[in-house]
This record gives C-alpha cells, structure tokens and sequence, in this order.
C-alpha cells in the first residue's frame, strides 16, 4: 500500500496562475484533510472532508478551493496564486468519522513557492 | 476559534538529558494526538490521549492529558540523537477537525 501520495513534490508558480495539488489515498479512510506548514506557524487547515460528498472549511480557507472527488482522492486548488501562499502544503486522510481511534496519516508534502 | 499552543518553540538538549514539550488548548478537547516530524519530512502519528487524566508511554517517552482535558505534555527521558526533530500536538474539537499545536524543535546535541 502506497498510504497517501502527493503530487507534485515541488512546484514554482507565478502570481495570478491557478493550479491543482493532487492528493490520493489507498486505505479506505472516509475523512481527508489539506494543511499548510510555515515556519513557526505549525500546521493550519485549509479544509477537509469528514467524508465524501461533503466539504468543510478549516483555519485559513481563504484563496483556496477543495473538490472530493470520490472517497479515494481530495484535490486542493490555487484559483489565483499570490506569494503568502508560498507554504508546504500536506494531504492527511483519517480512517473514522465521529470516531475517537482516528490517527493521521500524511503525504510527503507538496513545497509550492510563488514568485 | 479553537486554538492550541505549544512550548516551548525551540529546544537544545545535550544527549541523554530529558525533554518536555507542552500543549494548551483554549477549550476542552474530546482527545489530543501527538506527531513527531523529522528534517525534510512529514509528520508521523505517535500517539492518542481520550480520557482525563491519562498517562501513556512508550519506551522513553511519556504523554499525559490533563484533567480538564485542555493541556497535554509529551516528556523524553534520557534523549538521543534519533529524537531529533519537531514534536507536534493536535486537539480534536467537537467535529472533525484537528488543531495542530506550534509544534517544538527538539535538537540533541551529542
């Protein structure tokens, strides 16, 4: 099992262009959630999905949109880049919802630098 | 909003001292999770606190939850070179969602 994979690993954009992080899980977890990590900031919540068909917002949703495609894959979307979304941004699915045996399990990251 | 804090930010310890790392929550949480993250790479789930008051361990390492269920602290006794990295906690609210604390960047020093 693969767990959760991230695509792309690295990505440059400039200000004003849209893109698409990938994010796919293979253990059957019913939630998914997207976070940023910046020094000294810990990790935010951009958004998450307790299960498919259903989208939330987190922490800092601003500038981003989120589509579950179905249970397995959870994309993340930058409309409109701009520099403070510069970040290192993690997929994490979690197996319950509701449930309190609900660990995290991460993807690799995605390190996205906007110029 | 929910927030959780944790400290202290960064930490030097000279090999096999121990180490404390603690979380605060501005609300009560339903159970507290605690991650460690090495350089370059993403975090790894260690462990889960549900009930007031809990204490667990593992090897080295032990975690508590507080009786009001708002703080929790991760300690190391005896650290090592392996522990190198930043530890993270992470509240769960009422919901779904999970709120991660600053995190603390441990470094031991051989």
């Amino acid at each position: 099992n693969a767990g959760v994979t991230q695509t792309p690993k690295f990505q440059v954009l400039k200000t004003g262009q849209s893109m698409t992080l990938q994010c796919a899980q293979d253990m059957n977890h019913n939630s998914m959630y997207w976070y940023r990590q910046d020094p000294g900031m810990g990790l935010r919540l951009i958004y998450y999905s307790a299960s498919e068909g259903t989208t939330d917002k987190g922490e800092v949703p601003n500038g981003y949109n989120v589509s579950r495609l179905n249970k397995r894959e959870f994309s993340l979307r930058l409309e409109s880049a701009a520099p403070s979304q510069t970040s290192v941004y993690f997929c994490a699915s979690s197996p319950l919802t509701g449930g309190n045996n609900s660990p995290l399990h991460f993807g690799n990251g995605t390190r996205l630098t906007v110029t | 909003g929910q927030q959780v804090m944790q400290i202290p930010q960064y930490q030097h310890v000279q090999e096999g001292e121990d180490f404390t790392t603690y979380c605060n929550s501005s609300t009560t949480l339903s159970n507290i999770q605690w991650y460690k993250q090495r350089p370059g790479g993403h975090p790894v789930f260690l462990i889960q606190l549900v009930k007031s008051g809990e204490v667990k361990k593992q090897k080295r390492l032990t975690f508590q939850f507080g009786e009001a269920k708002k703080n929790s602290s991760l300690h190391i006794t005896a650290t090592q070179t392996t522990d190198v990295g930043t530890y993270f906690c992470a509240g769960r609210g009422t919901g779904n969602q999970f709120y991660f604390g600053t995190g603390t960047s441990l470094t031991v020093i051989p």
